[in-house]
């Protein structure tokens, strides 16, 4: 596609419910990130994604996150017994295999009420 | 471990001003440092990168930056500032020498008055 796509684009949801956020990358970016920005933590690293396997996953905050990423393409960030902690904005990214630059989607708005 | 400090979390200056976003890093044999802007409900958009290349770098809507290794700093500067230039401004590093595991400092606003 011609940019980073994620959806929803704002979801709400209510405490103890799992959710599911998709990032479809820019065709061609082997590398896909996903990222958490919220107020007075600023933007975190998650996950890293190189194909489909994810070498670093060090910024998942708990096991109740998790990700995964098919056919070297679409993500999928879930997050299982949602907390109103995880109210952030999810920001996906991708780059090509050797790329510096990370191209940034619209990110998604959770809200846990 | 990586790290990137922006010394204001909030900039204000008149319209057609000079202005300067400051950004320090913490040593490594070789960043990679980049500016993103973040307009409201927006997505981060790309200003600039430093990659070792040229140590000023120009990027998007009249910015630039210049890599300073003695001081460890890659500030942001543009000439005269525009209205539209209102947003918030993260420095970011990253040493791995592609875009993986980007570190965000913690953003300036810029506000630009009339």
């Amino acid at each position: 596609g011609a940019g980073v796509s994620q959806s929803p684009s704002n979801k709400v949801t209510e405490k103890g419910k799992d959710v599911e956020l998709r990032c479809d990358p820019i065709s061609g970016h082997t590398a896909l990130y996903w990222y958490r920005q919220s107020l007075g933590q600023g933007l975190e690293f998650l996950i890293y994604f190189q194909g489909n396997s994810a070498p670093d996953k060090s910024g998942l905050p708990s096991d109740r996150f998790s990700a995964e990423r098919t056919g070297g393409s679409v993500s999928t960030l879930t997050i299982q017994r949602t907390q109103q902690e995880d109210s952030a904005v999810y920001l996906c990214a991708s780059s090509s295999a050797r790329g510096t630059e990370a191209f940034f989607g619209q990110g998604t708005r959770l809200t846990v009420v | 471990a990586q790290s990137v400090t922006q010394l204001d979390s909030h900039v204000s200056v008149s319209e057609g001003t000079p202005v300067l976003l400051r950004c320090n890093y913490s040593s490594s044999y070789s960043p990679s440092l980049f500016w993103y802007v973040q307009h409201p409900n927006k997505g981060l958009q790309l200003l600039l990168k430093y990659t070792s290349a040229a140590t000023l770098v120009k990027g998007i809507n009249g910015f630039e930056a210049e890599f300073k290794k003695s001081e460890t700093s890659f500030h942001l500067t543009k000439p005269s500032a525009h209205m539209s230039d209102a947003a918030e401004y993260f420095c970011v590093v990253s040493y791995t020498g592609t875009a993986s595991k980007l570190t965000f400092g913690t953003g300036t606003r810029l506000q630009v008055t009339l």
